[in-house]
């Protein structure tokens, strides 16, 4: 069965900084993985997703990810917060092309001027 | 505009009633599903499907019943409504296989049962 683990439900960081949002999986198989974002009253819009092909992936809005097989890992990163960067993050992992979407816990992003 | 489209954008329940959140996309999308966002728990699988007559269960589908009776349309009912189940419904489409694919969400349907 497929399950995915957001650290931290709550991750807070100045404007500027960097923003780490961090997501482990678990999939029998190689799975596919998504990170989407939620801003407040609104629904999902998908950042970025990894589909077997370059493990570096680059998203909308200067956010990108990195799958690690070996860390069962797909971190979200950006070099630079913005304040309209604050809403919640959701990564999300299927085992096949299209199929049953499995998502994590979420993890609500603060930016502070 | 293509898309999923979810109706009614907000409902409010007496405990007990029964309804049916509809959700319909015209995209030929075979998969299909159903979530429920609640606080701190992220948004959990109830019910998906692969294709007309092809239903199966996800993660919490006690409460809810679907059925597919058309590539189109996959609705969600719930026969008792319960106090527990006031949460935020998103139903999400896909093309089954395609490597270039992506997953299509409604905008939602708020539910609130008194």
């Amino acid at each position: 069965a497929q399950s995915v683990t957001q650290l931290g439900s709550h991750v807070s960081v100045s404007e500027g900084a960097l923003v780490l949002l961090r997501c482990n999986y678990s999939s029998s198989v190689p799975p596919y993985l998504f990170w989407y974002v939620q801003y407040p009253n609104q629904g999902l819009q998908l950042l970025l997703k990894y589909t077997s092909a370059a493990t570096l992936v680059k998203g909308i809005n200067g956010f990108e990810a990195e799958f690690k097989k070996s860390e069962t890992s797909f971190h979200l990163t950006k070099p630079s917060a913005h304040m309209s960067d604050a809403a919640e993050y959701f990564c999300a992992v299927s085992d096949s092309q299209g199929g049953k979407l499995i998502f994590g816990q979420g993890t609500e992003l603060s930016v502070k001027p | 505009n293509a898309g999923v489209t979810q109706t009614p954008k907000f409902q409010v329940l007496k405990t007990g009633q029964s309804m049916t959140l509809q959700c319909a996309q015209d995209m030929n999308h075979e998969y299909m599903s159903w979530y429920r966002q609640d606080p701190g728990m992220g948004l959990r699988l109830i019910h998906y499907s692969v294709g007309a007559g092809i239903t199966d269960q996800g993660e919490v589908p006690n409460g809810y019943n679907v059925s597919r009776s058309t590539t189109e349309d996959f609705p969600l009912r719930l026969l008792s409504a319960a106090p527990s189940q006031t949460s935020v419904y998103f139903c999400a489409s896909s093309q089954l296989g395609r490597r270039s694919y992506g997953y299509t969400f409604g905008s939602g349907t708020r539910l609130t049962v008194v």
